[in-house]
This record gives C-alpha cells, structure tokens and sequence, in this order.
C-alpha cells in the first residue's frame, strides 16, 4: 500500500538552528500539505501545495519558515532559526487533487525538539 | 484558531463501555471527516460525511453529521482496548480541499 513517507522521524536541535524536513507524497497526488501538530490537540495547517505551487500559506510564519516543491513531487520544510516554542510534530498529508471530501493521507510525521 | 471545538479533551473509560465524542462548530462545513491518531503517527481518516443529518456506521462506531453540517458526533459502542488514541474531527469547505482540525479528544480504554 502507497505511504507518505517523511524524514527524520525525530530531530533535537537547539535553539537558532536551521533544521529540514523531508516529504515524499504518494505517487500522483498533486496536493501536498505541510502541518504543525502541538501534543494532544488538532493539526494546523502551515502550507498546501498544488504540483509545484503554493495554493495557501497564510499561517506559515515567512520570517523563520520556508517551503517548496520545485518538481512537483516531494517537499522540504526549513526553519530558520529554530526556537523553543516551534517544538511540535510536523506533518506532511497528500491528496489526488483539489476538490471536496478527498481523504488527506498522513505520513508519521517529525517530532521537533528544540533544546 | 481551532474553529471546531471536540468535546470531552480527555476520556478515560473501561472496556465495554459506550461514549460519545462530540466536535461543534458555529461555521458550516461542506464536509466532516474523523481522523485517529495513534502516538508517534500521522491522523488516519475512519470516515467522510457530507449530506446534514446523514448517519455512517462502521463496526461498533457511528458517525452523525449535523443536519445544519456545523456539528458532528461519534458514538463508540462496546469500547476495547485498541480504540485507544486520538480522535480527530476535520471540516472541509469549498473546492481546496482544506481541512479545519478540532481541538481534539484523547481516549484511553483500560481492561
């Protein structure tokens, strides 16, 4: 069965840091979604892209944060600089395309810590 | 900001009992799903409703979307042990296909 895969897992880094993460969506699914998951509460949403462009970034803190996906295809999440309060889960989900009631897939996700 | 409220948070129950889980909203949604999450993955999707007042059962769960689709509830019967985790309402709206998360509910069923 076709996953959303996402690397690393898990990061510890330290405050003013730059960190990366990776996003490999399902194949074919031309909306890619970037999420920030707190412990315990619902995903919030920080980018969503269709193919190669970004559809809606508008919680997507531009100072620190910065998303793309130059083929279409997988994407990278960047903060820089990390600070203590951007420790989360963050999420990648994808979907065949833009439209209504379409099931997002979740990949497992990078756990985020900053020390 | 979490426009759809879930209520309880936390739930705390013994096997073999029933709950609701309950996701409210002042906004109208074109469409509901539930999502659960277990600890260290992503939401998996249990179901999509888009018609108010429709009722979708899936094994010992059942799913109600508000006939005004601003609300939506999940009934657990006979709970087990693997029901455990986090649940998850998500409304949609319009063609983008963005999702609203609710503030979500932790349940736990003990033996």
């Amino acid at each position: 069965e076709a996953e959303v895969a996402q690397s690393p897992r898990y990061k510890i880094t330290e405050k003013s840091q730059a960190v990366a993460f990776w996003c490999d969506p399902i194949s074919g699914h031309a909306t890619l979604y970037w999420y920030r998951q707190i412990l315990g509460q619902g995903p919030e949403l920080l980018v969503q892209f269709q193919d190669e462009s970004v559809v809606d970034d508008s919680q997507l803190p531009k100072d620190r944060f910065s998303a793309e996906r130059l083929k279409g295809v997988d994407s990278t999440l960047k903060i820089q600089p990390a600070e203590l309060g951007d420790s989360a889960m963050y999420l990648c989900a994808s979907t065949p395309g833009l439209g209504t009631a379409h099931t997002q897939y979740f990949g497992p996700g990078t756990r985020l810590t900053v020390l | 900001t979490q426009l759809l409220e879930q209520s309880p948070q936390f739930l705390s129950i013994q096997e073999g009992e029933n709950l609701t889980v309950y996701c409210n909203s002042s906004s109208v949604f074109s469409s509901l799903q539930w999502y659960r999450q277990e600890p260290g993955e992503g939401p998996v999707l249990l179901v999509t409703v888009v018609t108010g007042g429709e009722v979708k059962k899936l094994k010992r769960l059942t799913f109600q979307f508000g006939d005004a689709r601003k609300d939506s509830s999940l009934h657990i019967t006979a709970a087990q042990t693997g029901d455990t985790g986090l649940y998850l309402c998500a409304g949609g709206r319009g063609g983008g296909n963005k999702l609203t998360f609710g503030t979500g509910t932790q349940l736990k069923v003990e033996l």
